[in-house]
């Protein structure tokens, strides 16, 4: 049984650049949720993805946008990249209508450094 | 406005000793989610335990246990007898209103260090 898996590992890039963050689910699962983690910080909430769509979001800049395809994979999208938006990308995913929502499952993690 | 506080930056222990990580809540919310998740040094986020706010019952899961006060909006997790294996950074983590929330507010996470 997989977990939730996310591509790639690490990534490097330059300010004003544009980056696209994978991440598959768990199996069974069909939401999926993206966080931010700063270094020594808790992860911050970015936004979260059922049935394709945009369903929360979080206090992020519409610089971060997602997608989610029809076998619930997703994909969280930065433009303009800055220097801040260099941490941990997690990616979480769970299921909708088991009672326990927001029981998430999290992945190993993107780590994006910008230059 | 919701808040989690983890006021313990890191902890140090020598191996077999206990320690219990502390968590503060803030919310409005009368139901609301509260969890804890356990970060190694890999940065994947591990689910510990999830508990709503309508059972307040204290929970152990072989030497990890969790005391849940509403009247002092705590959520504290204890190790029993460390190990090594347990050094990590532990992060307490709150959901408001349904389980159809998937927002977590997280506490900013207490490092734990296990020495043998």
């Amino acid at each position: 049984d997989a977990g939730v898996t996310q591509s790639p590992t690490h990534l490097i890039k330059t300010r004003g650049q544009q980056v696209t963050l994978r991440c598959s689910p768990k199996s069974g699962h069909d939401t999926v949720s993206w966080y931010q983690q700063a270094l020594g910080q808790g992860p911050q909430f970015i936004f979260q993805y059922y049935e394709e769509e945009e369903r929360q979001r979080g206090n992020f800049p519409d610089r971060f946008s997602g997608h989610q395809f029809p076998n619930y994979s997703s994909e969280l999208n930065v433009n303009a990249l800055l220097l801040g938006d260099s941490a941990l990308y997690l990616c979480a995913s769970s299921i909708a209508t088991s009672g326990r929502a927001n029981e998430q499952f999290f992945g190993p993690g993107t780590r994006l450094t910008v230059l | 406005a919701q808040k989690v506080t983890q006021a313990q930056t890191e902890i140090s222990v020598v191996e077999k000793e206990d320690v219990t990580l502390d968590c503060v809540y803030e919310t409005r919310d009368t139901t609301y989610y509260l969890f804890w998740y356990k970060q190694p040094p890999s940065g994947e986020l591990v689910f510990l335990i999830r508990r709503n706010s309508f059972d307040e019952q204290n929970e152990i899961s072989g030497r990890y246990s969790w005391n849940f006060q509403k009247s002092t909006s705590s959520f504290n997790f204890t190790i029993t007898a460390s190990q090594v294996v347990d050094s990590a950074v532990y992060f307490c983590a709150l959901s408001e209103g349904m389980d159809s929330n998937y927002q977590l507010i997280w506490g900013a996470g207490t490092k734990l260090i296990i020495k043998p």
